[in-house]
């Protein structure tokens, strides 16, 4: 089955830029979508298709993707950033779901 | 705008059969795939399956032998069950639908409303 791959951690100071990899065969022929998760709350979709962003959601926050990397990037960074974030994507080879094992964005 | 809102016991016994419904309201049930996801306690999220709402489904394989995915148009909900549980199946249950974007390479299915969760034990 497809696997991603996350960092369980990343570290970023206020203001200064995030950046949160999922590693994945050929990811970059599959649609990968973002979801922010902060303590007892339900996950958020951040990012979809990619690099869109739903409405509501900062300028802030934008995706890229390509060969076995796709990464969600947070652009100066706020204290109410800090939250668990997960890569996910639809394998339509198998027909399953798949989430990244998630990140923990801390701002220091 | 769509809600949705899980329900069920909040304690199970091992062995027994977990059963969860989710609720759709401010929209139909109809034209979309829907999804339950679980989160043991500290632990990230694992998909378990989707529904199509006309009754097509599709299991985690790590799961299959024991999910029941099940919905009813009518009623605009649909449900989980989970047979044999231990210990183990100790976790928040959420429910999500799955928007899509279509384009000629294919669709691709995201989850964009998701309910609040709901927390089931798994003790005697």
């Amino acid at each position: 089955s497809y696997v991603l791959t996350q960092p369980p951690s990343v570290s970023v100071a206020p203001g200064k830029t995030a950046r949160i990899t999922c590693g994945g065969n050929n990811i970059g022929s599959k649609s990968v979508h973002w979801y922010q998760q902060k303590p007892g709350q339900a996950p958020v979709l951040v990012i979809y298709y990619d690099s869109d962003r739903p409405s509501g959601i900062p300028e802030r926050f934008s995706g890229s993707n390509s060969g076995n990397t796709a990464t969600l990037t947070i652009s100066r960074v706020e204290a109410g950033d800090e939250a668990d974030y997960y890569c996910q994507v639809w394998d339509s080879s198998s027909d399953l779901v798949v989430f990244g094992g998630g990140t923990k964005l801390t701002v220091l | 705008q769509v809600q949705l809102q899980e329900s069920g016991p909040g304690l199970v016994k091992p062995s027994e059969t977990l059963s969860l419904t989710c609720t759709v309201s401010g929209g139909s049930i109809s034209s979309y795939y829907w999804s339950w996801i679980r989160q043991p306690p500290g632990k990230g999220l694992e998909w378990i399956g989707y529904i199509y709402y006309s009754g097509s489904t599709n299991y985690n394989p790590s799961l299959k032998s024991r999910v029941t995915i099940s919905v009813d148009t009518s009623k605009n909900q649909f449900s989980l069950k989970l047979s044999s549980v231990t210990a183990a199946d100790t976790a928040v249950y959420y429910c999500a639908r799955h928007d899509r974007v279509i384009t000629f390479g294919g669709y691709y299915y995201y989850m964009d409303v998701w309910g609040k969760g709901t927390t089931v034990t798994v003790s005697s």
